[in-house]
């Protein structure tokens, strides 16, 4: 079954350093997404890419964060100056359509960003 | 932003029974409910969802209910089977928006 790699699985970077957190997407898939867990807490969205381009970002998705299709494969999050509170389980997905058809998003097992 | 809740962080069923996972919401412009299942050290994993022009779907062993009067959808399990035990998540999206927005959450633990 296809699914959605993301690499590392996890990251300890120092507090201001920048980050770059990586996500092979299925292949047909058209829509692509990055959610994060802080510990203890609910998955939050951050950002959503379609057609290369950002369709929409959450309040947390601030002038810290980009995203990139470099190369039609990959879909990376760049954090430029790493924070304390950054650190959380990152979330890749992708999808044929959007959150409201009927496709159920599918995620990646993660990237555990652990800021020091 | 408590938009959608699962009040119950945990449920304890036994193996064959039923389980059955609450979820409720808030914000009457969401228009599409999902549930995904989640195991440790994993990424969610889509379960089953539901239009809001449904009250019902089912897909094997899983069925969600979703009642718009209540603002409240569960999710039913049934026979429940060890591997089921897992960390259940509601989540919504409205249909002017590309994001889902997730519940906290319930742990379900099926045992023999």
């Amino acid at each position: 079954e296809p699914e959605v790699t993301q690499t590392p699985s996890h990251q300890v970077t120092q507090m201001g350093q920048e980050v770059i957190l990586r996500c092979v997407p299925i292949s047909n898939h058209l829509y692509f997404y990055w959610y994060r867990q802080i510990l203890g807490q609910k998955v939050e969205f951050l950002v959503s890419f379609y057609n290369n381009e950002i369709s929409e970002k959450s309040e947390i998705f601030d002038d810290q964060f980009s995203v990139e299709r470099p190369d039609g494969s990959n879909f990376t999050l760049k954090i430029r100056s790493t924070k304390l509170e950054d650190s959380a389980m990152y979330f890749c997905a992708s999808s044929e359509g959007t959150a409201s058809s009927n496709y159920g998003y599918t995620f990646g097992s993660g990237t555990r960003l652990t800021v020091v | 932003d408590q938009q959608v809740k699962q009040n119950s962080p945990s449920l304890s069923v036994q193996e064959g029974r039923i389980s059955i996972l609450n979820c409720d919401y808030t914000n009457s412009m969401f228009d599409y409910f999902l549930w995904y299942k989640k195991y440790p050290a994993e990424g969610p994993t889509f379960l089953i969802s539901i239009s809001s022009i449904k009250d019902k779907n089912e897909d094997g062993r899983f069925t969600v209910f979703l009642n718009k009067s209540a603002k409240h959808l569960s999710l039913h399990i049934v026979p429940s089977q060890p591997g089921d035990s897992a960390v259940y998540f509601c989540a919504a999206s409205a249909g002017n928006t590309d994001k889902l927005i997730f519940g906290t959450g319930t742990r379900l633990q099926v045992f023999p």
